[in-house]
């Protein structure tokens, strides 16, 4: 059954530098999502990618953050100046596989991203 | 501000009995619904989704709507030690579709 594919499944960085997280969604899925954990919390919506666009954001996707999808497979999200409180698990969602009409999302293993 | 809630539990129920687990909801206007399961330190893995009122059976679990309430449940019927974890409540919600999330209710399922 294909899965959502994440790397590195842990990243530790220091407060103020680039990290970048990286997916493989499954292939036929059309929409893109990445969410965070911080430890203890819910689960929060980042933002959503469809058609090589971002669909949506929340108010956390501030202009720290981006996405691409440069090569049609890797889809990566990027913080540019890490923060302390960026530290969480990030996921990374597939959905729409274009027959289901009620978008069912597919979550990769993670990322713990913990920012020192 | 769209809100999804649920007990934080633990709810602990023995080994073979059935577990309730139960969501409300805030935004009338939501269309699809979803039961993740969370073990911890992993990543939330679908079990269910509804959309209509009524119940949904998908092997021991099953999944229940009502709209007019604003509630979700899932029923766990012969519960396994293996069911112990967060069951996240999650509401599709939004033209991009972006699911929002319950706290979870964390599942014990004693011997």
């Amino acid at each position: 059954e294909p899965e959502v594919t994440q790397t590195p499944s842990h990243q530790v960085t220091q407060m103020g530098q680039e990290v970048i997280l990286r997916c493989v969604p499954i292939s036929n899925h059309l929409y893109f999502y990445w969410y965070r954990q911080i430890l203890g919390q819910k689960v929060e919506f980042l933002v959503s990618f469809y058609n090589n666009e971002i669909s949506e954001k929340s108010e956390i996707f501030d202009d720290q953050f981006s996405v691409e999808r440069p090569d049609g497979s890797n889809f990566t999200l990027k913080i540019r100046s890490t923060k302390l409180e960026d530290s969480a698990m990030y996921f990374c969602a597939a959905g729409g596989a274009g027959k289901s009409s009620y978008n069912e999302q597919f979550f990769g293993p993670g990322t713990r991203l913990t920012v020192l | 501000q769209k809100e999804v809630e649920q007990n934080s539990g633990p709810l602990s129920v023995p080994e073979g009995a059935i577990a309730s687990l139960n969501c409300t909801y805030s935004d009338r206007g939501s269309q699809s619904f979803f039961w993740y399961r969370q073990y911890s330190g992993k990543s939330p893995e679908l079990i269910m989704f509804i959309y209509s009122n009524g119940d949904k059976e998908d092997g021991r679990f099953t999944a229940q709507l009502n709209k007019a309430s604003q509630y979700v449940s899932l029923l766990i019927r012969d519960s396994q030690p293996s069911d112990s974890a967060t069951y996240l409540c999650a509401v599709l919600t939004g033209t991009a579709s972006k699911l929002t999330f319950g706290t979870g209710t964390r599942l014990q399922v004693t011997l």
